[in-house]
């Protein structure tokens, strides 16, 4: 089976901090996604990446950026952190950008991030 | 812009019972469409997807969803409920050819099985 590892299950920083989310796949997948998942807004794109060195904005790129210097990890960074991105962070990956249209997202299990 | 619309943010439903998890989409162009679900401290999984062809669409854990082109929907159901069903739900929509591919999810709906 695939496996999206997040480097860490809970993690608390505050205000004004570098945080740095990683993401590791085990499935040489071309295609890696960042969301944040928040209560009554479902999940939101952050970033997205089909190719080392390469990435693309989401939804809402604003205050992240993101890192892809190998194929199999996928870094998110919150440069300075604040409050409003309190949140649970899901790494996601999928086989191939040409068929990225139609397969399934292989997801971790999430980053609770809280910025106090 | 292309939109998911779960209307429902809690669903209950007795444990042995049928159950349905509803999903409405808006897109310029076709749709893909798929429902994921995530159990507690997990990530999200995928159950199913509807590309093309039958409109009814079988996938993991004995779910299935119906493609509805006319009242853009895609709702997911179940013919017997089981405890271990409850979880959070996503339906998710990519709008090929409308311009914008990204996938967009729904806010999810909590399913309650209740024994």
């Amino acid at each position: 089976d695939v496996k999206v590892t997040q480097s860490s299950r809970y993690l608390v920083k505050r205000t004004g901090e570098k945080v740095f989310l990683e993401c590791v796949q085990d499935m040489d997948h071309e295609n890696m996604f960042w969301y944040r998942q928040d209560p009554g807004l479902g999940l939101r794109l952050i970033y997205f990446s089909y190719d080392v060195k390469m990435k693309e904005k989401g939804d809402i790129p604003e205050g992240y950026s993101v890192s892809r210097e190998k194929k199999e990890r996928f870094s998110l960074i919150l440069e300075s952190a604040s409050t409003n991105q309190t949140s649970m962070y899901l790494c996601a990956s999928s086989p191939h950008r040409a068929a990225s249209l139609i397969e399934k997202l292989f997801f971790g299990s999430g980053t609770q991030l809280s910025v106090l | 812009a292309q939109s998911v619309a779960q209307p429902e943010d809690q669903v209950n439903v007795a444990e042995g019972n049928p159950l349905t998890v509803k999903c409405t989409y808006s897109v310029s162009g076709n749709p893909y469409l798929f429902w994921y679900v995530q159990y507690p401290n997990r990530g999200l999984q995928f159950l199913l997807k509807y590309i093309t062809g039958d409109n009814l669409v079988k996938g993991s854990y004995g779910f299935e969803a119906e493609f509805n082109k006319s009242q853009t929907s895609f709702h997911l159901k179940k013919p017997s409920a089981l405890v271990s069903d409850s979880a959070l739900y996503f339906c998710a929509v990519r709008d090929i050819g409308g311009g914008n591919e990204k996938l967009t999810f729904g806010t999810g709906t909590r399913l309650t099985i209740i024994p």
